[in-house]
């Protein structure tokens, strides 16, 4: 089975803070993902990953950078945490292109509240 | 702008009932719809899949309805069970066209399921 892990599953943090989430998949996949999930808007693409060290930005990149030194390692961090990134951060991966499907293995989540 | 719409935040229904979740899309790239099923404190998973060149896809008890003329797609669960109570995310990528999408998935909103016991 894959198995996607995040670092936390709650973090609380102050406004202004360096924050990183971690994620690590165990499945090889090329591709990683993160995501965060808020209500009424669903899930919105912050960042992906095709290869190491190769990133892409997603639908809202704005505030979020991230580095994938391991194939199996793509991390998400929040330069100067804000009260609006206060959300679920989802982690995901999948094989890569070329595959027949394009199915992604999501992790738990971590909850992330800026106070 | 939002390529994947779920109009409808949330659905109750009885056991033993049908489940009706629908999806609409404006891209008309997309090529390929997936459903993810989400529990709380889990992260979504995947449910069942369906190609542009087909227009169903059964998977026991759910199957999914493809109308590429009306850019919509809908997931029928049969019959309901109060363990699919979860929330249903619709979800749509350009696979078959080639496009350089790395496996990139457009969601919609997440629509939440109630089954009534």
């Amino acid at each position: 089975d894959v198995k996607v892990t995040q670092s936390s599953r709650y973090l609380v943090k102050r406004t202004g803070e360096k924050v990183f989430l971690e994620c690590v998949q165990d499945m090889d996949h090329e591709n990683m993902f993160w995501y965060r999930q808020d209500p009424g808007l669903g899930l919105r693409l912050i960042y992906f990953s095709y290869d190491v060290k190769m990133k892409e930005k997603g639908d809202i990149p704005e505030g979020y950078s991230v580095s994938r030194e391991k194939k199996e390692r793509f991390s998400l961090i929040l330069e100067s945490a804000s009260t609006n990134q206060t959300s679920m951060y989802l982690c995901a991966s999948s094989r890569g292109q070329g595959s027949p499907y394009y199915e992604q293995y999501f992790g738990p989540g971590t909850r992330l509240t800026v106070t | 702008d939002q390529q994947v719409k779920q109009n409808s935040p949330s659905l109750s229904v009885q056991e033993g009932r049908i489940s009706i979740l629908n999806c609409d899309y404006t891209n008309s790239m997309f090529d390929y719809f997936l459903w993810y099923k989400k529990y709380p404190a889990e992260g979504p998973t995947f449910l069942i899949s369906i190609s542009s060149i087909k227009d169903k896809n059964e998977d026991g008890r759910f199957t999914v309805f493809l109308n590429k003329s009306a850019k919509h797609l809908s997931l029928h669960i049969v019959p309901s069970q109060p363990g699919d109570s979860a929330v249903y995310f619709c979800a749509a990528t350009d696979l078959i066209a080639g496009g350089t999408s790395y496996g990139k998935l457009t969601f919609g909103q997440g629509t939440i399921l109630t089954v009534h016991p």
